[in-house]
């Protein structure tokens, strides 16, 4: 079965980096769009960035452009977020998602998360 | 950037109703929408996409529709797991932006 499993997660200073790991199996990785998307404390959902099946095509929302950079290793199946000059409102628990295409469209498959929290 | 709006923000609804919510995008989106089921302390489950389509095993008593701006997601008989919070979420290009979300009890 498809199985995101992400790790990375913790409590990091305002201004400081961390970076994010999505591992996956059950699928084949290098076929699919991947995600990340965020979510605040008793908040809403908030996507950030998509990276196509092969890694040509990167988005990312304007709330993290610039300090955030998606990546993937389809060699080890593999996703993640470098994080960096982070601030408060960037505590949230963090998804990664699979896409139902190769590129960008709706999330199948959803991890259950990494907390990130901000804080000095 | 597009903007999606869902409404209401919440409701109450008994056993067996039919509940209907809201999304609209700022501008048309053609058919590119999303929905999520999100119950309390859990991950988000994909309901439908393509603004109609099921997702497999989703249960035939969620419904979608819509096209362009207005979209709306039925649950034709309301059941004690359908508690959770819904989101829309436009495809058509970045950002995938999310609606507000949709908080849904039982009366």
């Amino acid at each position: 079965q498809v199985q995101l499993v992400e790790s990375g997660g913790g409590v990091v200073q305002p201004g400081k980096s961390l970076r994010l790991s999505c591992a996956t199996s059950g699928f084949t990785f290098s076929s699919s769009g991947m995600h990340w998307v965020r979510q605040a404390p008793g908040k809403g959902l908030e996507w950030l960035a998509v990276i196509w099946y092969d890694g040509s095509n990167i988005q990312y929302a304007d709330s993290v452009k610039g300090r955030f950079t998606i990546s993937r290793d389809n060699s080890e199946n593999t996703l993640y977020l470098q994080m960096n000059n982070l601030r408060a409102d960037d505590t949230a628990v963090y998804y990664c998602a699979r896409d139902f295409t190769i590129a960008a469209a709706a999330f199948d498959s959803w991890g259950q998360g990494t907390r990130v929290i901000v804080s000095s | 950037d597009i903007q999606m709006t869902q409404s209401p923000s919440s409701l109450s609804a008994s056993v067996g109703d039919r509940v209907t919510i809201t999304c609209r995008a700022s501008q048309g989106i053609s058919n590119y929408l999303a929905w999520y089921q999100q119950q309390p302390g859990k991950i988000p489950k994909l309901l439908i996409y393509a603004a109609s389509t099921l997702q497999s095993g989703v249960p035939s008593r969620f419904t979608g529709s819509g096209y362009g701006t207005d979209f709306t997601l039925t649950i034709t008989s309301l059941q004690p797991e359908d508690v959770a919070t819904y989101y829309c979420q436009k495809y058509n290009s970045a950002p995938l932006t999310f609606g507000g979300g949709t908080k849904v009890e039982i009366k």
